[in-house]
């Protein structure tokens, strides 16, 4: 299948600091992308639709100024968690959709954010 | 609204074939099904997907019932890598992919 890289894998930051995370396709050109999260013992949530070109769209009750998405090319979206807090600490996952008539979505590895 | 139904958990011995069943009875006539699985701590990973034929690939074979509201997910021969959650997921409206709970698959020695 595609592959697609997420950076980093792992942080831990001060609460009230800011973290980006970056999401790639490596070997597919993706229009779209998604940011999905995930709290212990749970399903994943999307977050966002990550669209090149033009802004991201939110899912219901996703501050959009706290979470910044940027799709500045075919092959990257970045999350920008600002100002994070304890709470904002969880598994954040980044996909990929290859256009055309299959549409599958394919998923970076994660990345376990530890707000302290 | 959930647009897929599924077990909470299922054991599976060793080697032995994994059935993993999924109701879908509200899906309409262009809404293919997906499965993708998550090990723990790790992105999740597309298995397999159709509309209305079975399909099947290296990883598993997907059955679909002639009135497409149901379908098995079938992992051939279990080993213990495949213990995981496992998604049956259809589509939302905006056609993006929302993740229910899922079946947790635990396949045993």
């Amino acid at each position: 299948g595609a592959v697609v890289s997420q950076h980093p894998s792992r942080v831990i930051c001060k609460s009230g600091t800011s973290v980006k995370i970056e999401c790639r396709s490596l070997d597919f050109q993706a229009t779209t992308m998604f940011w999905y999260r995930q709290f212990p013992k749970q399903s994943l949530m999307l977050m966002a639709t990550s669209n090149e070109g033009s802004k991201a769209t939110y899912e219901q009750g996703v501050e959009k100024d706290k979470f910044l998405i940027n799709h500045a090319s075919l092959t990257l979206s970045t999350l920008t968690v600002t100002s994070a807090h304890p709470e904002d600490s969880s598994f954040y996952i980044c996909s990929a959709r290859i256009e055309g008539s299959k549409n599958i979505q394919y998923f970076g590895a994660g990345t376990r954010l530890s707000v302290l | 609204d959930a647009k897929t139904t599924q077990p909470p958990s299922m054991d599976c011995a060793e080697g032995r074939a994994a059935n993993l069943p999924c109701n879908h009875s509200t899906i309409s006539g262009n809404e293919y099904v997906y499965w993708y699985r998550q090990i723990h701590s790790q992105g999740p990973q597309y298995i397999i997907h159709g509309l209305k034929n079975n399909e099947t690939n290296e990883m598993a074979s997907l059955i679909i019932t002639e009135d497409r509201k149901s379908s098995t997910l079938i992992l051939p021969h279990a080993t213990l890598r495949d213990t995981a959650v496992y998604y049956c997921i259809v589509k939302d409206s905006w056609g993006k992919l929302q993740f229910g709970a899922g079946t947790q698959v635990v396949v045993t020695p």
